[in-house]
């Protein structure tokens, strides 16, 4: 079946990079995602990559796959205290159906 | 700007009351519209997919007369919350899809629903 995975939390000094990973079991993936989540709101989709791609850069967010692995990973150039939250990967597999992982809790040092 | 609203954010009402949440999609005709719920801590479960002018696609283990879902125009569907209980108290967020699988899901803001 299909199961996402991630650390629950992860502390990051501002102004370094935060990394956050994401495992996945299922090789039926199409494309992955990743959401930000602040407290009581919804999900703000931060960007997504399709499975043929290894890398995808936006401004200070760096997306990067491993599809041997089955592994994701987001990172946060120059983590600011506004990076504070939740972050979902997600991964749209072949049943169409879009499945979450647990989430990491994004913590930023001063 | 948003490509989702939904509405109310926040409820709380007394158990054995009905509760509507509606969610509307502001930028595009929605098909398709995904309803997941999220207990405190945890990540996004799927309840249903809501679809336009036919029956709603419940997840297994989510009961369809408890969570009725209307998804009468391509801009607005609705979940209703029936005769809610506490344990039924969640945060409950929906997304509209752009009727292609594969691009993303644009997710509302969400309701926290508190029953007492």
């Amino acid at each position: 079946g299909e199961d996402v995975e991630q650390s629950l939390f992860l502390s990051v000094r501002e102004g370094d990079s935060s990394v956050i990973n994401c495992t996945y079991t299922d090789s039926s993936s199409t494309y992955l995602y990743w959401y930000k989540q602040e407290p009581g709101a919804g999900l703000q989709l931060l960007t997504y990559i399709f499975s043929n791609m290894d890398m995808k850069q936006d401004q200070r967010l760096t997306v990067l796959l491993n599809k041997k692995d089955k592994h994701l990973s987001l990172r946060i150039a120059d983590t600011q205290t506004g990076d504070s939250a939740i972050y979902f990967c997600a991964v749209l597999f072949g049943n169409e159906k879009l499945t979450f992982g647990t989430g990491t809790r994004l913590t930023i040092i001063p | 700007g948003a490509v989702v609203s939904q509405h109310p954010s926040r409820v709380i009402c007394k158990s054995g009351t009905s509760v509507k949440i509606e969610c509307r999609s502001l930028d595009f005709q929605a098909t398709t519209m995904f309803w997941y719920r999220q207990f405190p801590k945890q990540s996004l479960m799927l309840m249903a997919t809501s679809n336009e002018g036919s029956k709603a696609t419940y997840e297994q283990g989510v009961e369809k007369d408890k969570f009725l879902i209307n998804h009468a125009s391509l801009t607005l569907s609705t979940l209703t919350v029936t005769s809610a209980h506490p344990e039924d108290s969640s945060f409950y967020i929906c997304s509209v899809g752009a009727g292609n699988s594969n691009q993303p899901q644009h997710f509302g803001d969400g309701t926290r629903l508190s029953i007492l």
